[in-house]
């Protein structure tokens, strides 16, 4: 059983283009979640998603940020017009709700750099 | 916003002592989870207490959970340079959203 896999792991972008991140849930998963990270620090909410829906964005910058979690395929966080202060490293992670209990499953992350 | 709070932010001690770290959180929880992330990867689940327990261990870690005085400690014995990461706590506050805190960053000092 393969473990959540994000691509690209490094993606370098010129600012004012779009950025696209995946994430493949671990087989049997159906929540993703998505955060940010900068640099020395922790990591920062910004979005949750079952399939089909988004259940929690408030994390996430109302402008630019975009977030889907189709029935078929990975999850997709999109960032457009990026600027430097995208620069992060990205996680993801997938859970399986077993009630209140949810152990969560981490990617390796995406470093995107704004150039 | 409801997240954790890990204290200290930076621990440094020699290896083969014990570290130990904590949380504090603000409401009421149904579970509490530690997280560890190695330099520049991604987080790993170490283990996870219930609100109605009040210790756990598993292999060298030790976690107490408090919820009258709304903090969970994490005990590492015998510590190895291996344990040199990030620890983070994810308390459930009885949604199904994970949220973390600053982290406390721990070295360990061969």
């Amino acid at each position: 059983n393969a473990g959540v896999m994000q691509n690209p792991r490094h993606l370098v972008r010129r600012r004012g283009q779009e950025a696209r991140l995946r994430c493949s849930p671990m087989k049997g998963h159906s929540h993703v979640y998505w955060y940010r990270q900068l640099p020395e620090e922790g990591l920062k909410f910004m979005v949750y998603l079952q399939k089909e829906n988004i259940i929690d964005e408030s994390g996430m910058p109302k402008e630019r940020f975009s977030a889907e979690f189709p029935k078929e395929g990975p999850s997709i966080l999109r960032i457009q017009q990026v600027v430097r202060g995208d620069s992060a490293a990205y996680f993801c992670a997938s859970s399986h709700y077993r009630g209140e209990n949810t152990e969560a499953f981490f990617g390796q992350g995406t470093r995107l750099t704004v150039v | 916003s409801q997240q954790g709070e890990e204290d200290p932010q930076a621990l440094s001690i020699q290896e083969g002592e014990n570290a130990t770290m904590n949380c504090s959180y603000k409401t009421s929880i149904n579970n509490l989870q530690w997280y560890r992330q190695n330099s520049g990867r991604g987080l790993v689940h170490l283990i996870l207490i219930r609100s109605n327990e009040r210790e756990k261990h598993s292999g060298r870690l030790r976690v107490t959970l408090d919820t009258s005085k709304k903090s969970s400690s994490l005990l590492i014995t015998a510590s190895r340079a291996a344990d040199t990461a990030s620890y983070f706590c994810a308390p459930n506050f009885g949604n199904e959203k994970l949220t973390f805190g600053t982290g406390t960053r721990l070295t360990i000092i061969p």
